[in-house]
């Protein structure tokens, strides 16, 4: 299986401030990965796919990245409704894995 | 507008049995791929199931292999999980969810349901 990590596990920020969180695959899974926000109670909502696709809907101050096996998602001038658990998932073979979550707090 | 909802959680014993239903509307539902997810009680996402548009293929994780089902019906638009001998591990929040695109699947999941409590205890 396809193992996902993420840094940090939890990052307190500011509104304005810019958050990047990271996430690496254990193995090459090309662009096939996406990210999700989760607020508490709530379901998980599509960020970005293929690494670096905007979802519709989703602001423009979220954006992805890709290196190698690395990839990274940052939102620049948060607000406050950023704060919220941020999971990685790869799409790129099954079993389908998350990251363990970051969690992004005042 | 799309709606996801789950229904047919709820306290079981461990070896029991649930069937987690997901009536859906506001798509084509015969036209996407979809999935079953949990989320074990202060824990992160686990993917747990995945059938393709037509129902022509599925694909779980190991953990429930052998012991869950996913399915659907095209003509109810309406997803489901049988899910037997259930273990205390098997506690979550059921959700499910859309995959992105139409046809085969993107293995990315754009719209959630709002999710079904499994509670598997003694």
């Amino acid at each position: 299986d396809i193992q996902m990590t993420q840094s940090p596990s939890s990052v307190s920020a500011s509104v304005g401030d810019t958050v990047t969180i990271t996430c690496r695959a254990s193995q090459g899974i090309g662009t096939w990965l996406g990210w999700y926000q989760q607020k508490p109670g709530k379901a998980p909502k599509l960020l970005i796919y293929a690494a670096s696709s905007l979802q519709s809907g989703v602001p423009s101050r979220f954006s992805g990245s890709r290196s190698g096996t690395e990839f990274t998602l940052t939102i620049s001038s948060l607000q406050p409704e950023d704060f919220a658990t941020y999971y990685c998932q790869q799409a790129h073979t099954f079993p389908l894995t998350f990251g363990p979550g970051t969690k992004v707090d005042i | 507008q799309v709606q996801l909802v789950e229904s047919g959680g709820g306290v079981v014993r461990p070896g029991g049995s649930l069937r987690l239903s997901c009536a859906t509307s506001g798509f084509t539902f015969s036209h996407h791929a979809m999935y079953w997810v949990r989320q074990a009680p202060g824990k992160g996402l686990e993917w747990v199931a995945f059938i393709h548009y037509e129902g022509s293929n599925e694909n779980y994780v190991d953990s429930v292999k052998g012991r869950f089902t996913i399915s659907r019906d095209n003509s109810k638009n309406t997803l489901y999980l049988q899910m037997n001998s259930l273990r205390a591990e098997d506690t979550a929040i059921y959700y499910c969810a859309k995959d992105r695109d139409y046809g085969s699947g993107s293995y990315y999941t754009d719209f959630w349901g709002q999710g079904t409590q499994i509670t598997v205890s003694s």
